[in-house]
């Protein structure tokens, strides 16, 4: 199964800073389709997930654009260009190229 | 506007079966894969089953930890897809959520299984 490594496990920021969130996976996500499954989602408190983030770079409709989403291969990187308040909650990267579907641990931002 | 609400949720014993559904609205239901996802209390999400679609023969995968237990199926009549949960064991206890695409998510529906 592939395993996906989020880094750091916690995050104190204060409003305005600008955070990244790392994914490494234990092999690489480039489907042989040309596509790389990878997401990124935020769960706030007491919140189902929400979709921020597709194909590696790609905005969800409706998600600020202070989100942002690189990386390639094995390496993925979530970038909150100015935290804002309602960012706070966990954040997990997710990947549906091989199955099983795997969730990374999870990143908690916090406010410092 | 789209919206997934899951449904039968509770207490059960271990080794009791179970079984919740999810209703669909607001997207092209029969043209979308679904998935179940669960999270235990304080813990991260854990992917259980997927169900695709009709031209794709609702093939099903699931999770090592359900597998043999668990069956997703869906009713495109309906836009509804389900979790037959057999043989529950304590560490099943969890908020289960049904998505599309991880991109449509229920609010959860809660099982607990405790003697």
């Amino acid at each position: 199964d592939v395993v996906l490594t989020q880094t750091p496990p916690t995050l104190s920021a204060t409003i305005g800073q600008s955070v990244s969130i790392s994914c490494r996976s234990s092999q690489s996500l480039l489907h042989s389709n040309g596509n790389t499954y990878l997401n990124w989602l935020l769960q706030r408190p007491g919140q189902p997930p929400q979709l921020l983030i597709y194909l590696v770079s790609r905005l969800e409709s409706g998600v600020p654009n202070r989100f942002s989403g690189s990386g390639s291969g094995t390496d993925f990187t979530l970038k909150i260009s100015g935290v804002e308040a309602e960012d706070l909650g966990v954040y997990y990267c997710v990947q549906s190229t091989h199955a099983p579907w795997t969730f990374g641990g999870g990143t908690k931002l916090e406010l410092k | 506007a789209v919206q997934l609400v899951e449904s039968g949720g509770g207490l059960v014993q271990p080794k009791e079966s179970l079984k919740i559904s999810c209703a669909a609205s607001g997207f092209t239901f029969s043209n979308a894969a679904m998935y179940w996802v669960r999270q235990a209390p304080g813990k991260g999400l854990e992917w259980v089953a997927r169900i695709r679609t009709k031209p794709n023969n609702y093939a099903t995968y699931y999770a090592d930890s359900v597998k043999g237990r668990f069956t997703i199926s869906r009713d495109d009549s309906k836009s509804m897809v389900y979790l037959q949960m057999d043989n529950l064991k304590t560490e099943d206890t969890a908020m289960y959520y049904c998505t599309s695409n991880w991109a449509y998510w229920g609010q959860g529906v809660m099982v607990t299984v405790s003697s």
